[in-house]
């Protein structure tokens, strides 16, 4: 079964140090999501993409962060100057179409830890 | 979207049915309610979804009251691996790149 594939599973980084998350999502999706979740709160929409531009984002997501798709294949989330509370999991996810009553499909997740 | 309400946990013995229930009171007429979960702390996982009929594939069923005020996920064999926390969601119809919007949802817990 295809799925979504992010890498690396846990990071550690510096605070201040920039980060690249990194997912592959599922080929033939055309719409891909960012998501986070800080330990024991809910899961928060961070952004969407298609047509290698963003549609949506939240007020989470400030100027620190930036969303690209280099390759056609990889889709990537640039945190640029870590703060202690980044820290969190982040979870991409795609879709295959922009129609809402379709599932989204959600990787396994990036632990980043900011020390 | 529509506000849910949900327990905020649940017990199940194993091999029982599970049945989690969800208020979307507010919600519309093109509104889908949506089921997803999340086993500690992977990714969310899609269930089912379903706008007015009761819905039924391989992993559950979904009963919406006629309503729609209201929902129940059934898991019709629980085991050890459906423990989760379990989120009712409600969205409209129609094209749309937003994202969904997860509230604290139902920690279930199947007992062995």
């Amino acid at each position: 079964e295809p799925e979504v594939t992010q890498t690396p599973s846990h990071q550690v980084t510096q605070m201040g140090q920039e980060v690249i998350l990194r997912c592959v999502p599922i080929s033939n999706h055309l719409y891909f999501y960012w998501y986070r979740q800080i330990l024991g709160q809910k899961v928060e929409f961070l952004v969407s993409f298609y047509n290698n531009e963003i549609s949506e984002k939240s007020e989470i997501f400030d100027d620190q962060f930036s969303v690209e798709r280099p390759d056609g294949s990889n889709f990537t989330l640039k945190i640029r100057s870590t703060k202690l509370e980044d820290s969190a999991m982040y979870f991409c996810a795609s879709k295959p179409t922009g129609f809402r009553n379709t599932e989204a499909f959600f990787g396994q997740g990036t632990r980043l830890t900011v020390v | 979207d529509a506000k849910t309400t949900q327990p905020p946990s649940m017990d199940c013995a194993e091999g029982r049915a599970a049945n989690l229930p969800c208020n979307h009171s507010t919600i519309s007429g093109n509104e889908y309610v949506y089921w997803y979960r999340q086993i500690h702390s992977q990714g969310p996982q899609y269930i089912i979804h379903g706008l007015k009929n009761n819905e039924t594939n391989e992993m559950a069923s979904l009963i919406i009251t006629e309503d729609r005020k209201s929902s129940t996920l059934i898991l019709p064999h629980a085991t050890l691996r459906d423990t989760a926390v379990y989120y009712c969601i409600v969205r409209p119809e129609g094209g749309g790149a937003d994202g969904l919007t997860f509230g604290k949802g139902t920690h279930l817990i199947i007992q062995p």
